[in-house]
């Protein structure tokens, strides 16, 4: 069971757009950065987002992120066959004093 | 362009320890003033973060592994590297090292990952 939860799949269309969402805690995504990683199949997980919404050169403005009390949410616009993929959530916790990662959630873009 | 690079046994012995190192390559491990971190994925689930340090040595842990983890630094060798003892077939994981850098709260550059295999 992880501390941030994420949906477990989501799915869309090429072209369309979706919506992962990281919900937490106070102690966590409420009071901390979040980032987001995509894992595309049988390799390493890439930064997409990181301090809630900033994206590291290289990753196009079709990816974003935002961040609203205790949960986050990464938006893919123009969904392309290639942004299927696991996304993960992650961030600090205070609390428990370790670096958290949500469950990840399945892409299928159909 | 800055790379790392896991490396270490592929199978471990239950109740052995577990050690892997990570390369870093295009740029001085010290000179980024950055965190390094291991974080792993057991098969088929999500990513679980191990632990970070510092260039000059300073540590966290994850509470749940805090007993059973060590990871040093070793600048002259531009490497870092994770000691797991005691390990049991629930560490069996894709281990992946990575760059924690202070400016941004997130890991910005990973390893390609390496698997380790717990058993006799």
């Amino acid at each position: 069971q992880s501390v941030l939860t994420q949906p477990p799949s989501v799915s869309a269309a090429p072209g369309q757009k979706v919506t992962i969402s990281c919900s937490g805690s106070s102690s966590n995504i409420g009071n901390n950065y979040v980032s987001w990683y995509q894992q595309l199949p049988g390799t390493a997980p890439k930064l997409l987002i990181y301090d809630n919404n900033k994206r590291p050169s290289g990753i196009p403005d079709r990816f974003s992120g935002s961040k609203s009390g205790t949960s986050a949410t990464l938006g893919i616009t123009g969904l392309q066959t290639g942004d299927e993929a696991d996304y993960y959530c992650g961030t600090w916790d205070s609390s428990l004093r370790w670096r958290v990662f949500g469950g990840g959630t399945k892409l299928t873009v159909l | 362009q800055l790379q790392l690079q896991e490396s270490g046994p592929g199978l471990v012995k239950p109740w052995e320890t577990l050690s892997l190192t990570c390369s870093v390559s295009g740029g001085s491990i010290s000179s980024s003033s950055s965190y390094w971190g291991w974080i792993r994925q057991p098969p088929g689930k999500g990513l679980e973060w191990i632990g970070n340090i510092y260039y000059s040595g300073g540590t966290y842990y994850s509470p749940s592994l805090k007993s059973r983890v060590t990871i040093s630094v070793d600048t002259s060798k531009n490497q870092f590297s994770l000691r797991l003892t005691s390990v049991t077939a629930a560490d069996t994981a894709v281990y992946y090292c990575a760059r924690f850098p202070q400016e941004i709260d997130a890991f910005d550059i990973w390893g390609q990952g390496t698997v380790v295999t717990i058993s006799s």
